[in-house]
């Protein structure tokens, strides 16, 4: 078993829907939650990262937490066609410097 | 602007020639990684440094090689290039916080 299972999708969304990514994990002791953007032929970039349960908000991005479930989440508001790209989640220890990554989502946002 | 740089961007080359791909980030990061990403595939990590002559294999089994001799500098080396090779080689280097900073990657092909 993974310790990070993210559906690969591709994942296709009017523009200006809602969109929920999700990620669940095994490893109780992982402490630090982010995702990642990807566009195509580039390397990732940063979104959010969280170290608690609950809720992050920025922006139309709001990343979701819970401990509990070993379940996060990724909601994009009004999505846009620039949103169109791979999202990663990835999740670290907190002893542990590598981060475990999850196999990414495409999502297509279509005018 | 990107403060981690790959070079070069993309790369054909014969089989069995030396390579060497270069990562050099301006940011004074002691962590730095090397991953693996097949098109429309996960991350996979191939080597990490945490310093100055420190260097590991990652978790996924590379015949490639790196260095570190300078806290700026994380070259990879494939000795004999194979077709097996050919894939996308992202290089990142982690500060204090909690995420990593990617290049934008080289794009290997070996004929």
């Amino acid at each position: 078993q993974k310790e990070v299972e993210q559906d690969p999708g591709p994942l296709s969304v009017p523009e200006g829907a809602i969109v929920s990514l999700n990620c669940t994990y095994s490893n109780s002791a992982f402490q630090y939650f982010m995702w990642y953007r990807q566009y195509s032929r580039k390397g990732p970039e940063l979104l959010m990262y969280t170290y608690s349960s609950g809720n992050k908000e920025d922006g139309r991005f709001t990343a979701q937490v819970d401990k509990s479930s070993k379940y996060i989440s990724l909601f994009i508001r009004d999505s846009q066609p620039s949103d169109s790209a791979t999202y990663l989640c990835a999740i670290l220890t907190g002893t542990a410097s590598k981060l475990t990554f999850g196999t990414g989502t495409r999502l297509q946002v279509t005018l | 602007e990107a403060d981690i740089y790959q070079t070069p961007r993309y790369l054909v080359i014969g089989t069995g020639k030396k390579i060497t791909l270069e990562c050099s980030q301006t940011m004074g990061h002691d962590k730095m990684y090397w991953y693996q990403q097949d098109p429309g595939m996960e991350l996979h990590l191939i080597h990490y440094s945490y310093g100055v002559n420190s260097t590991e294999k990652g978790d996924l089994s590379s015949e490639s090689t790196v260095s570190r001799i300078r806290t700026e500098h994380f070259p990879l080396t494939l000795e004999s290039a194979r077709p097996s090779h050919t894939s996308q080689y992202l290089c990142a280097s982690r500060g204090g916080t909690y995420g990593y900073t990617f290049g934008s990657g080289t794009r290997l092909t070996v004929v």
